[in-house]
């Protein structure tokens, strides 16, 4: 068990649709991450918090955004959801930003199936 | 921007011998960590082994060695003595000076009995 905890796990809901997933970090950690794996894209970087204000940004879609709030835990709000979104989602903390070797403890991710 | 590169989609390896995995990547900075991530079928993401840029020594984690080779920007990761349970698909990853953590496409290693 990494720490890190993913809610819901399993998510299907239909095109046009919007669902939000959550993730609660390690105790302690003030670094999230999240990312989209899908079968063709392999594991892609969406977007980095950091103490509740974004530190990096990947290849986010415009109708998808997230937030982490001052308990830490953050949110991924994906709307106007359509069937290439299907994918596994991911969250991982880790400690600091501020070390290199400080490697990411990933949650177990959600699935989200659109249909 | 960074790029890892993992040019292997798929190796097969018996169980008991040593399997090497590829790991190429491109960066400009001269700070930078580099990972190797496990994820069997069940899906989750476990972290193996760990190797800074400015580290001289390759490192080792039990099985798992890193085969790191700076002026080739190679960090290949050397799974000993296989067994059935590292069949899984193996991700390569660096951070990079401003923290963000990219993967490369992965490697699928199937162990056989």
């Amino acid at each position: 068990d990494s720490g890190v905890t993913q809610t819901p796990k399993h998510l299907i809901t239909a095109t046009g649709q919007r669902v939000t997933l959550r993730c609660s970090p390690r105790s302690g950690d003030l670094s999230v991450y999240w990312y989209q794996q899908s079968l063709d894209q392999g594991l892609q970087f969406l977007i980095q918090y950091y103490n509740g204000e974004e530190r990096a940004k990947g290849n986010i879609l415009e109708r998808f955004s997230a937030q982490q709030f001052p308990d830490l835990h953050s949110e991924l709000n994906l709307s106007s959801l359509e069937l290439g979104d299907s994918a596994l989602y991911f969250c991982a903390s880790s400690p600091v930003t501020g070390a290199l070797n400080t490697e990411a403890f990933f949650g177990q991710g959600t699935r989200l199936t659109v249909v | 921007a960074q790029k890892i590169t993992q040019t292997q989609p798929g190796m097969f390896v018996q169980e008991k011998e040593a399997v090497t995995l590829d790991c190429t990547y491109d960066t400009s900075d001269q700070s930078y960590g580099l990972f190797w991530y496990k994820q069997p079928s069940s899906g989750e993401m476990i972290f193996l082994i760990y190797q800074g840029s400015y580290d001289e020594q390759n490192a080792t984690e039990g099985r798992y060695s890193l085969n790191f080779q700076k002026a080739r920007k190679s960090a290949n990761l050397v799974i000993s003595a296989s067994q059935l349970g590292d069949s899984a698909m193996y991700f390569c990853a660096m951070r990079d000076p401003d923290y963000k953590l990219s993967f490369g496409a992965g490697t699928t290693v199937t162990v056989r009995a």
